[in-house]
């Protein structure tokens, strides 16, 4: 079946300006995680849910970030704002639940966002 | 001046030569660990983990090993094949004490394995 789609693959916006990345888990997955990947850097968590819900935010950098998953599926990452230090890859994941121990998180192939 | 972060530990094999890579972990409370591969363009795709009550486990052509006692990981990759060449990063997860994960991976920085044919 598919995997985790992200769109767009690639996000060129000026400083100050909103972005909105989109994340399409792997159909029937409750648990959707965002990755923030700076170059040569692994991934960082950003934030995750369980269904609709955010289970986990902290690692959110600041206000200016935002995201939804309004139907338990397909999430948006909002940014605000933006600044040049926001430049980064931004990696959706998926798990099947979080509940169990275990659950082994599928990555999309990520979003690539450029402040100028 | 230059990043730290562009610093990535490397590591060049030959191809049929066995490989591995090493991960120091931060987190005592850490009871899951897993090995991502990341090729150029791409997202961390799953390699294999372990469960911080074992030591070792084996997977097709890999093997990782866990040592607790000085937070260690390593990944060990049989007869290396160049399409092996990529990114390797461990990450580590954290349950509560009733056994519920709290989901977020905690990753390592990365190691860039180069395999030549």
């Amino acid at each position: 079946g598919a995997g985790v789609s992200q769109t767009p693959s690639n996000k060129v916006t000026e400083k100050g300006k909103y972005v909105e990345l989109r994340c399409d888990p792997i159909s029937g997955h409750t648990a959707l995680y965002w990755y923030r990947q700076s170059l040569g850097q692994g991934p960082e968590f950003l934030i995750y849910f369980q269904g609709t819900g955010a289970a986990d935010d902290s690692g959110l950098p600041n206000d200016r970030f935002f995201a939804v998953r309004p139907e338990g599926s397909v999430s948006t990452l909002k940014i605000q704002r933006t600044e040049r230090g926001d430049s980064a890859v931004y990696l959706c994941a998926s798990s099947l639940t979080v509940g169990g121990r275990y659950n082994e998180q599928f990555f999309g192939p990520g979003t690539r966002l450029t402040v100028l | 001046g230059e990043s730290v972060g562009l610093h990535l530990p490397t590591l060049s094999v030959q191809e049929g030569d066995n490989s591995i890579i090493n991960c120091a972990y931060s987190n005592s409370a850490s009871d899951y660990f897993i090995w991502y591969k990341q090729e150029s363009g791409k997202g961390p795709q799953f390699i294999i983990d372990i469960r911080s009550n074992m030591d070792k486990r084996q997977g097709q052509r890999v093997t990782v090993l866990l040592n607790k006692t000085v937070k260690h990981l390593s990944l060990q990759i049989a007869a290396t094949q160049p399409g092996d060449s990529a990114v390797y990063f461990c990450a580590e997860r954290v349950s509560n004490a009733g056994g519920t994960s709290y989901g977020k991976l905690t990753f390592g920085q990365g190691t860039i394995l180069t395999v030549h044919p």
